[in-house]
């Protein structure tokens, strides 16, 4: 049981890149999110999906994407990467409303 | 709305206690609190499901004020381990998500 995995640890890209952050969890959770963590600062929740094929907009997400086409799987897709995107990404799920959160370790994005 | 947590930061020598406290202006459907270290994800503490329901494990406890929309969390002889960021995180009536506050740091010297 590895619980909330995310792909790459670290990643440096240009502005105008685009790429996708993976996130997995073996747990069979419904709820699945994306927060973003500037240095010093609190989690941001990006996009966030209540089960397979649904997706909503939280605090922060224009220049995001994310698509559930399984419950395991929340990819977020950064499209066009500016450096206002600079941040670690975390990704966490949760069985449903009222559940214990678990938060996969993270993903440190710097754009150049 | 973010919950707001207080103080922001809080520096105790090892063995003095604190409490961290967390308010919103909505109705709260549970309260969550995390901890964490520098450079690592926040790591589940406890959560609060009911007003009046107070939680503990070791030295840390919390309490749920439903009818206030307040949660605080209650270090007692604290150690050096209990040193991080602290963060509370509300869950609104629709049960969907949590919002976190900007955190409580911590600092615990010997």
């Amino acid at each position: 049981n590895a619980g909330v995995t995310q792909t790459p640890k670290f990643r440096i890209l240009k502005i105008g890149q685009s790429m996708t952050l993976q996130c997995t969890q073996d747990m069979n959770h419904n709820y699945m999110y994306w927060y973003r963590q500037d240095p010093g600062m609190g989690l941001k929740l990006i996009y966030y999906s209540v089960g397979a094929g649904i997706t909503d907009k939280g605090e922060v997400p224009n220049g995001y994407n994310v698509s559930r086409s399984t419950t395991e799987d929340f990819p977020l897709r950064l499209e066009l990467a500016a450096p206002s995107q600079t941040s670690v990404y975390f990704c966490a799920s949760r069985p449903g409303p009222r559940d214990t959160q678990y938060f996969g370790p993270g993903t440190r994005l710097t754009v150049l | 709305q973010q919950p707001v947590q207080s103080p922001q930061a809080v520096i105790l020598r090892e063995g003095e206690d604190a409490v961290i406290n967390c308010s919103s202006s909505k109705a709260l459907y549970s309260v969550h609190w995390y901890r964490q270290k520098h450079g690592e994800a926040p790591v589940f503490l406890m959560i609060l499901l009911k007003g009046g329901e107070q939680k503990g494990h070791d030295k840390i406890s919390a309490s749920f004020n439903e009818k206030k929309q307040q949660s605080s969390l209650y270090l007692t002889a604290s150690q050096l381990s209990y040193s991080g960021t602290y963060f509370c995180g509300a869950e609104e009536t629709s049960g969907s998500r949590l919002t976190f506050g900007e955190g409580t740091q911590l600092t615990v010297n010997p």
